[in-house]
């Protein structure tokens, strides 16, 4: 079946660095992926919508200079946190589906603590 | 303002009964929901997902069913197992079947008692 590959799956940091996250569909081509947010005991919060080959779509309240989504080709999309600070310190998810089938697919998550 | 919500953060049922994870929306206009389960340090994965025209859909040991008039939809899953324990969550979306951009409750974490 589809899969969708996240790396890494966690990472820490020192405040004021970047981070950046990959997002690769394995075995399908995407031109959307999906970046979510998730803090504890809170529902995951849809970030922005990653677009091949042109720029992201951010939700409301979604800093776009803060994360960084590049969707360079159809496999592969990147969220870079930069200048971290330890509120950016989540759990980070991708999701993408296979063109045409609505079947969502997510990644593994990325666990982000900021020190 | 949660247009989804999940309002048990959590749930103990014990093996063999039936498990009932509820899920509210304000939004009327969702068309198309899903439950998704997930476990630690891993991704939500697809469960099963039910179209506003319908009020029921059944696969296997999981069953949704939606009341549009309440706004409110249930997984119901029987007979729950050990392995049925993680965290659920319901989604949603105005988009249709095709749905990609999903909204997402807080979630429901199931625990299974042997």
């Amino acid at each position: 079946g589809a899969v969708v590959s996240q790396h890494p799956s966690r990472v820490i940091c020192k405040s004021g660095t970047s981070v950046k996250i990959e997002c690769r569909s394995l075995d399908f081509q995407a031109t959307t992926m999906f970046w979510y947010r998730q803090f504890p005991k809170k529902s995951l919060m849809l970030m922005a919508t990653s677009n091949e080959g042109s720029k992201a779509t951010y939700e409301q309240g979604v800093e776009k200079d803060k994360f960084l989504i590049n969707h360079a080709s159809l496999t592969l999309s990147t969220l870079t946190v930069t200048s971290a600070h330890p509120e950016d310190s989540s759990f980070y998810i991708c999701s993408a589906s296979p063109t045409g089938t609505g079947a969502l697919h997510f990644g593994n998550g990325t666990r982000l603590t900021v020190t | 303002d949660q247009q989804v919500k999940q309002n048990s953060p959590s749930l103990s049922v014990q093996e063999g009964r039936i498990s009932i994870l509820n899920c509210d929306y304000t939004n009327s206009m969702f068309d198309y929901f899903l439950w998704y389960k997930k476990y630690p340090a891993e991704g939500p994965t697809f469960l099963i997902s039910i179209s506003s025209i319908k009020d029921k859909n059944e696969d296997g040991r999981f069953t949704v069913f939606l009341n549009k008039s309440a706004k409110h939809l249930s997984l119901h899953i029987v007979p729950s197992q050990p392995g049925d324990s993680a965290v659920y969550f319901c989604a949603a979306s105005p988009e249709g079947m095709g749905a990609q951009k999903l909204v997402f409750g807080q979630g429901t974490r199931l625990t299974i008692n042997p």
